[in-house]
């Protein structure tokens, strides 16, 4: 299948510092991507979905202005947590859509994640 | 979206074959269905995709009734190392106007015991 990556897997900041997350396509382009949160032993939750070259659309609850999201090329996105709290550690999940060689379907696949935690 | 139900866990023994399956009562003709599996710490990983009858891959089947409200994940012969949460999907991947938005339930967490 197709490759998503992720950087940083890990990290650790201090409270109301920035911390910015890359998500890439290897292998493909992606015209839309989405973030995900994961807090323990539950389920993914969609933050957004990031289309290149266009602003991104946040699900309700999700603050615009705290989770940046940047989709500046076909095979990256960007997640910028902005003024970390301790409440946003979380494990962050990226995906993108693939096009299927049919043309008119996709597979969609996600990054090995990033464990965030805000000190 | 349309809304997936799945058991909230189940038990099986190595080289049992496993079939978890899973309700979308309110699936769209456009919806196809699409099974991840994870592994703490991990991000999904795709299993198989369908959008009717059967789909068959090197890890597993994928089973459709004719109505569509409802699909079986069938894992042939499961080892220790299948042990995960897997989750059942709905979404509109195909067409490009769509952006193929996929919205996680609570999953299945599955045990496979020695």
């Amino acid at each position: 299948g197709a490759v998503v990556s992720q950087h940083p897997s890990w990290v650790i900041c201090k409270s109301g510092t920035s911390v910015k997350i890359e998500c890439r396509s290897l292998d493909f382009q992606a015209t839309t991507m989405f973030w995900y949160r994961q807090f323990p032993k539950q389920s993914l939750m969609l933050m957004a979905t990031s289309n290149e070259g266009s602003k991104a659309t946040y699900e309700q609850g999700v603050e615009k202005d705290k989770f940046l999201i940047n989709h500046a090329s076909l095979t990256l996105s960007t997640l910028t947590v902005t003024s970390a709290h301790p409440e946003d550690s979380s494990f962050y999940i990226c995906s993108a859509r693939h096009l299927l060689p049919s043309g008119s379907s996709y597979e969609q696949y996600f990054g090995p994640g990033t464990r965030l935690t805000v000190t | 979206l349309a809304k997936t139900t799945q058991p909230i866990s189940m038990d099986s023994y190595e080289g049992q074959e496993v079939n978890i399956t899973c309700s979308h009562n309110n699936i769209a003709t456009n919806d196809y269905i699409t099974w991840y599996q994870q592994f703490p710490s991990q991000g999904p990983r795709f299993i198989i995709q369908g959008y009717k009858t059967k789909v068959t891959n090197e890890v597993a089947s994928l089973f459709i009734p004719a109505d569509r409200k409802s699909s079986t994940l069938s894992l042939p012969r499961v080892s220790l190392s299948d042990t995960a949460v897997y989750y059942c999907l709905v979404g509109a991947l195909h067409g490009s106007s769509n952006t193929g938005k996929l919205i996680f339930g609570q999953g299945t967490t599955l045990q496979v015991k020695p």
